[in-house]
């Protein structure tokens, strides 16, 4: 069925590195696929999303391309910052009567000064 | 747009109780999900809504387990006969369009001892 694969963590980076945190997923069709993220002791926010094949989803510094041809979105950010520490989650909705959403395991991040 | 809340936001329970969890989505969505997020894993879906109508449940779900949006506004999640793998957080989430984002609630932290 339907799933996304993420990276495992825990990551940890220097403030102003370069950010990449991997996801592939697998489905039968296209779906929209979405990053989320989950500040310490928060609910899940959504970060950004995209909704076709080449579409380029992008929020507070954030991008991620959704890449047919390697079943990828990978989430990226140039310059991270202490702020941006917190766990962040691939998923996709899968088909069916509610479309809820497959979540990744998640990978926690933590920037340090 | 006051966004997903959830009550109570902690709770702390003895194995055998019984506990009622609430969710108020966003008012003009109607669907409405419930999902399960254990430490160190990402959400796993629980049960879906579509205004009133529970029409999807995990294998998650076991008979202790149920829910209820009986005005398709505001629904609740009760456990009966809690067990101490019953501790998790449990996140609620809605929507007002299929595939599209599904906004989450800062959840309900559950510790059976």
């Amino acid at each position: 069925g339907d799933s996304v694969t993420q990276m495992e963590g825990p990551v940890t980076l220097s403030e102003e590195a370069f950010l990449t945190i991997n996801c592939t997923y697998t489905a039968t069709g296209y779906p929209s696929l979405f990053w989320y993220v989950q500040y310490p002791g928060e609910g899940l926010q959504l970060l950004l999303k995209a909704t076709k094949a080449d579409d380029k989803g992008s929020n507070k510094g954030f991008e991620a391309t959704y890449r047919k041809e390697t079943t990828s979105f990978h989430l990226e950010k140039g310059s991270v910052q202490v702020s941006d520490s917190a766990v962040y989650f691939c998923a996709l909705p899968l088909v069916g009567t509610g479309n809820q959403f497959y979540f990744g395991t998640g990978t926690s991040l933590t920037v340090i000064p | 747009d006051t966004g997903v809340s959830q009550d109570p936001r902690h709770k702390i329970t003895k194995r055998g109780q019984n506990v009622t969890f609430r969710c108020d989505p966003i008012s003009e969505h109607n669907r409405l999900y419930w999902y399960r997020q254990t430490l160190g894993q990402g959400p796993e879906f629980l049960t879906y809504f579509q205004n009133e109508a529970q029409l999807e449940k995990s294998r998650l779900l076991s008979d202790r387990f149920s829910a209820e949006r009986p005005k398709g506004s505001f629904s609740t999640l009760e456990i009966q006969r809690t067990e101490q793998g019953d501790s998790a957080m449990y996140l609620c989430a809605s929507s007002g369009d299929p595939l599209k984002e599904q906004y989450f609630g800062p959840g309900t932290r559950l510790t059976v001892t």
